[in-house]
């Protein structure tokens, strides 16, 4: 099975700093990689998929890159409505997996 | 638009059984793939299992194979997970997820709300 490795677990940024989170692949997955993001007490939504194609209606600062085993979602200018919880899922194969997450605070 | 809306959950006793359900709305469900997903409280999402859109494949998380079944019913455009043998560690809200299925199904573009499902004697 493909395990999910999400770094950091946690980071602290201001309204327009330029967050990065990166993502890692016990196994290479080629381009099979989303991100999706969390509010709490909401359900996930598709952010990014196919590691670098931006979900219909998701705002232009989001952006993933990566390929095979590591990959990385920027977010260019961190607006108030993006402090969440960000996840990334590998939909290589079954069995799909998730990270364990990133969560983005306020600093 | 895309709807999709989950019932069933509720407090069960251990060793009990369970069956949500997920009225789907605003597009071709005979068409898509659909999956299960679940959130235990305070973790990330874990995928539970997933249906072909004319349900001749199914695939399951290994930690629930034999004691979930996920099913649907195109004539009625709704998607049901059984549960049996319930533990507390699968207490979690249950969400719904539709495949992207213009790109691919093993990716959700769509959740339902939830529902959350605690077992608890």
């Amino acid at each position: 099975d493909i395990q999910m490795t999400q770094s950091p677990s946690s980071l602290s940024a201001s309204v327009g700093d330029r967050v990065t989170v990166t993502c890692r692949a016990s196994q290479s997955i080629n381009v099979y990689l989303n991100w999706y993001q969390q509010k709490p007490g909401k359900a996930p939504e598709l952010l990014i998929y196919g590691a670098s194609r931006l979900q219909s209606g998701v705002p232009s600062r989001f952006s993933g890159s990566g390929s095979g085993t590591d990959f990385t979602l920027t977010i260019s200018s961190l607006q108030p409505e993006d402090f969440a919880t960000y996840y990334c899922q590998h939909s290589y194969s079954s069995p799909l997996s998730f990270g364990g997450g990133t969560k983005v605070e306020i600093k | 638009q895309v709807q999709l809306v989950e019932s069933g959950g509720g407090v069960v006793q251990p060793g009990t059984s369970l069956r949500l359900s997920c009225a789907a709305s605003g597009f071709s469900f005979s068409r898509n793939g659909m999956h299960w997903v679940r959130q235990a409280p305070g973790k990330g999402p874990e995928w539970v299992a997933y249906i072909r859109n004319d349900g001749s494949n199914k695939y399951y998380e290994d930690s629930v194979k034999g004691r979930i079944t996920i099913s649907r019913d195109n004539s009625k455009s709704t998607l049901y997970l059984q549960v049996n043998s319930l533990r507390a560690e699968d207490t979690a809200v249950y969400y719904c997820a539709k495949g992207k299925s213009d790109y691919s199904n093993y990716v959700f573009d769509y959740w339902g709300q939830g529902t959350l499902v605690t077992v608890s004697s």
